[in-house]
């Protein structure tokens, strides 16, 4: 068990760019999650993955941003045409899913995202 | 959707004291999870609680869903212990709303 991973752990990109980040889970978690965080508040949910369908999307998620998870294994996360009002850090989540009501998430390090 | 208020926002602590953290949630609730943020920003999962009482260690934490509030208790406290702690709730077993955190300093 190697926990969440995420790549890149950083990315610094021009307005308007796209940028696509990686997330892979622990490899037997059957859901997983896609959350931002700005500086001083909580993680805000973005949406989220059982096996490979996207159950829930959040309306902060606007048509800019697509996520996929193929296979349900790895996801990644694309945000078309960024603006500077995208800079935050994306985390990714995963958990077991299944028949178990205990569901605890495990955290990857999260994407650093700077629009200039 | 749920709402989650957490208190206080910032609390500093000398090294040894105990201190108890609060979540109130405005819904019933079926995923209450506490974590913990580090100063290098990994969320580390403390406790699944959406009721009942958890210990782990120096740490436990309890739920009364039916007051819609889970406290977190920190004993012995340790430099360690800083960063944000977070509780997170929700409705049903999948999605869950964050809560602004407590930003935690043990000072030596």
């Amino acid at each position: 068990d190697t926990g969440v991973s995420q790549n890149p752990r950083h990315k610094i990109t021009k307005r308007g760019q796209n940028v696509t980040f990686r997330c892979d889970p622990i490899s037997e978690h059957n859901r997983l999650y896609w959350y931002r965080q700005t500086l001083g508040q909580g993680p805000e949910f973005l949406t989220y993955f059982q096996n490979e369908a996207q159950l829930e999307k959040s309306r902060l998620l606007s048509d800019r941003f697509s996520a996929e998870r193929p296979k349900g294994s790895f996801s990644t996360l694309e945000i078309q045409r960024t603006e500077q009002g995208d800079s935050a850090m994306y985390l990714c989540a995963s958990s077991l899913g299944g028949i178990s009501s205990t569901d605890t998430q495990y955290f990857g390090p999260g994407t650093r995202l700077t629009v200039l | 959707g749920i709402q989650v208020e957490q208190s206080p926002p910032d609390l500093i602590l000398q090294e040894g004291a105990n201190s108890t953290l609060r979540c109130n949630f405005s819904d019933s609730v079926n995923n209450l999870q506490w974590f913990h943020q580090n100063p290098w920003g990994q969320l580390i999962n403390l406790f699944y609680i959406p009721s009942g009482t958890k210990q782990n260690g120096r740490l436990s934490a309890t739920t009364v869903a039916t007051e819609r509030y889970s406290l977190l208790y920190i004993s012995s406290s340790q430099t360690t212990d800083s960063g944000v702690y977070f509780c997170a709730a929700g409705g049903g077993y999948q999605k869950v709303t964050f809560g602004t955190g407590t930003k935690l300093q043990v000072i030596p």
